[in-house]
């Protein structure tokens, strides 16, 4: 069975400290994503990543970096945690083909910053 | 201007009915993929219905269909004879063009609720 896994459901952080969210895969897919997720906004993308050591801005990238050194490891940094980025995020992978499924999601981690 | 629009924040629906979700696209790409995904209560994202933009039949899967209007860029998802586990966020979502990198453009969504 196909697997992304977040490392934690629920953070709760204090403002300014430095957060990470770590995102696998276990389906040696090339690209990985993360996103948020706000109530009456969806999903907005963050930042994505389609190789190892690559990486690419989403639509809302400010204040968020990302890493990937492995192929099946997306990590995403908060470098300084404030209360705007309380939300929810999501991790999702996906093999780049066209049709359905998409995207494979994550369990999603539901971050509070203080 | 948004890319994916979902109008209904919220809709009822009794169960056995059949409920239509709206979802309006822009794009100006001639090739694109249009998705619903479903979103219960604990929070996991469920794949539920893709349709390509070449694609002359609707989608479906199921209890799902897809109503896709090209000249109107409508994608509506119908679920047929609604089930108390129908309730839940669902999303629309587009893949534009032909990257490979599978971005999807997420519309802000509408929350279903099935009344016994």
């Amino acid at each position: 069975d196909v697997k992304v896994t977040q490392s934690s459901r629920y953070l709760v952080k204090r403002t300014g400290e430095k957060v990470f969210l770590e995102c696998v895969q276990d389906m040696d897919h090339e690209n990985m994503f993360w996103y948020r997720q706000d109530p009456g906004l969806g999903l907005r993308l963050i930042y994505f990543s389609y190789d190892v050591k690559m990486k690419e801005k989403g639509d809302i990238p400010e204040g968020y970096s990302v890493s990937r050194e492995k192929k099946e490891r997306f990590s995403l940094i908060l470098e300084s945690a404030s209360t705007n980025q309380t939300s929810m995020y999501l991790c999702a992978s996906s093999l780049g083909l066209a049709g359905g499924p998409g995207l494979f999601f994550g369990p999603g981690t539901r971050l509070t910053v203080l | 201007a948004q890319k994916i629009t979902q109008t209904q924040p919220g809709m009822f629906v009794q169960e056995k009915e059949a409920v239509t979700l709206d979802c309006t696209y822009d794009t100006s790409d001639q090739s694109y993929g249009l998705f619903w995904y479903k979103q219960p209560s604990s929070g996991e994202m469920i794949f539920l219905i893709y349709q390509g933009s070449y694609d002359e039949q609707n989608a479906t899967e199921g209890r799902y269909s897809l109503n896709f209007q090209k000249a109107r860029k409508s994608a509506n998802l119908v679920i047929s004879a609604s089930q108390l586990g129908d309730s839940a966020m669902y999303f629309c979502a587009m893949r534009e063009g032909y990257d490979s990198s599978y971005k999807l453009i997420f519309g802000s969504g509408t929350r279903l609720l099935v009344r016994p």
